[in-house]
């Protein structure tokens, strides 16, 4: 069975930094395309950053550029995400999720989340 | 940039109803939309792919149609797990977009 599992989230300061990681089993990581989406509390999905299977490409949302990076190592099944200069509204649950090998895109794995509070 | 606008925000309906979701892109998508269920506290669920391609596993009274900027999902008959909050999401371009989600509540 394809499982992720996400940590590294906490309480940071505004201003301060956080690396988290996701652990990836049960299927061939090297292939997959993977993703971190995030959630605010109470309110919907977005999208936070792309990397391909062979780390030839990375995209980021608007709001994370510049700030964020993601990384992967397919030796370690594990994909991350560092983040610098943090905000309070980056305040949020972080998903890792695999993109489906067929339909680049299409978010088909999800971890269950870990959870980032940005607060003094 | 890409936005996705869906619509109602939330819905309120009873069990074996009939409902539908749209989703509008703000520029031509194609058929690269998703469309994800999510319940309280867990993970989203990929639900639809290519607009109208159902994931392995799905109930078939999930359907999905729609292409270029307007698209829908249809619950032919709601049963009591269908009560969660649906995303639609666009794949046009590397930096994928969700939509505000659907919130279907139960009357």
């Amino acid at each position: 069975d394809v499982q992720l599992g996400e940590s590294g989230g906490g309480l940071v300061q505004p201003g301060g930094s956080l690396r988290l990681s996701c652990a990836a089993s049960g299927f061939a990581f090297r292939n997959y395309d993977m993703n971190w989406v995030r959630q605010a509390p109470g309110r919907g999905l977005e999208w936070v950053s792309y990397v391909s299977n062979d780390v030839g490409v990375k995209s980021y949302a608007d709001s994370v550029k510049g700030r964020f990076t993601i990384s992967r190592d397919n030796a370690k099944n594990s994909v991350y995400l560092q983040m610098n200069s943090l905000r309070a509204e980056d305040t949020a649950v972080y998903y890792c999720a695999t993109e489906n090998r067929n339909y680049g895109g299409v978010f088909e794995h999800w971890g269950q989340g870990t959870l980032l509070t940005v607060s003094s | 940039d890409l936005q996705m606008t869906q619509s109602p925000s939330t819905l309120s309906a009873s069990v074996g109803d009939r409902v539908t979701i749209t989703c509008r892109a703000s520029q031509n998508i194609n058929s690269w939309l998703a469309w994800y269920q999510q319940r309280p506290g867990k993970a989203p669920k990929l639900l639809i792919y290519k607009a109208s391609t159902l994931q392995s596993g799905v109930p078939s009274r999930f359907s999905g149609s729609g292409s270029g900027t307007e698209f829908t999902l249809t619950i032919s008959r709601l049963h009591p797990d269908d009560f969660a909050t649906y995303y639609c999401q666009q794949y046009n371009t590397y930096s994928r977009t969700f939509g505000q989600g659907t919130k279907v509540e139960i009357k």
